[in-house]
């Protein structure tokens, strides 16, 4: 999965605590995105960063924020979960603006 | 072959077959587009991609075809293997961002 890891890889938690996924890459790309997967609506952009301490919403952003304090790490924060944030959550990284590598995934699941 | 004229969520092609799978994009400023193949919990997978100058791009085994006048992509597989099998997600790009596809899940039949 190009240098990409997600952590945790399975959570379930209850509504309304906070939740953090994390990607980390190894590939110094400069560009790290945070898609949502779910049947029927393909990948969905959240968020995305394009730099340190630069980052911008996505499509379906409401809910969820992000932060990248270095080049490796880009952080998602549910702050009160939801049960219709229960989804397959994916991280991608792009050297340029072009091609993206995704990473393996984090399955979701808010009770 | 076996092909879909318009997108379907799934095509079913036998082994040795070519196959083609359809997607409209909806964006006519879109720079690129990428194909990507996602297997049974796994991450999307790159396969291919293809520039809004081009209109046709060749890959192992694989083919991109770009039709700028109807918004339409197309990907190609030749001789379709059981290996194959997945999801195959199209994908639109443009200022650093991509818009995807709902995606068509392809059953490879021995």
């Amino acid at each position: 999965d190009a240098g990409i890891t997600q952590s945790p890889r399975h959570k379930v938690t209850e509504t309304g605590t906070p939740v953090t996924l994390r990607c980390h890459q190894t590939e110094n790309h400069r560009y790290m995105y945070w898609y949502r997967q779910d049947p029927g609506h393909g990948l969905r952009l959240i968020h995305y960063s394009y730099g340190v301490k630069d980052t911008d919403k996505g499509e379906v952003s409401d809910g969820y924020s992000v932060s990248r304090s270095k080049t490796e790490d880009f952080l998602l924060t549910l702050e009160s979960a939801t049960s219709s944030q229960t989804s397959v959550y994916f991280c991608a990284i792009s050297l340029t603006s072009n091609e993206q590598f995704f990473g393996p995934g984090t399955r979701l699941t808010v009770l | 072959g076996e092909s879909v004229g318009l997108h379907l969520p799934t095509l079913s092609v036998q082994e040795g077959d070519n196959s083609i799978i359809n997607c409209a994009y909806s964006n006519s400023a879109s720079d690129y587009f990428i194909w990507y193949k996602q297997e049974s919990g796994k991450g999307p997978q790159f396969i291919i991609d293809i520039r809004s100058n081009m209109d046709k791009r060749q890959g192992q085994r694989v083919t991109v075809l770009l039709n700028k006048t109807v918004k339409h992509l197309s990907l190609q597989i030749a001789a379709t293997q059981p290996g194959d099998s997945a999801v195959y997600f199209c994908a639109e790009g443009n200022d650093y961002k991509l818009s995807f596809g709902a995606g068509t899940t392809v059953t490879v039949r021995a």
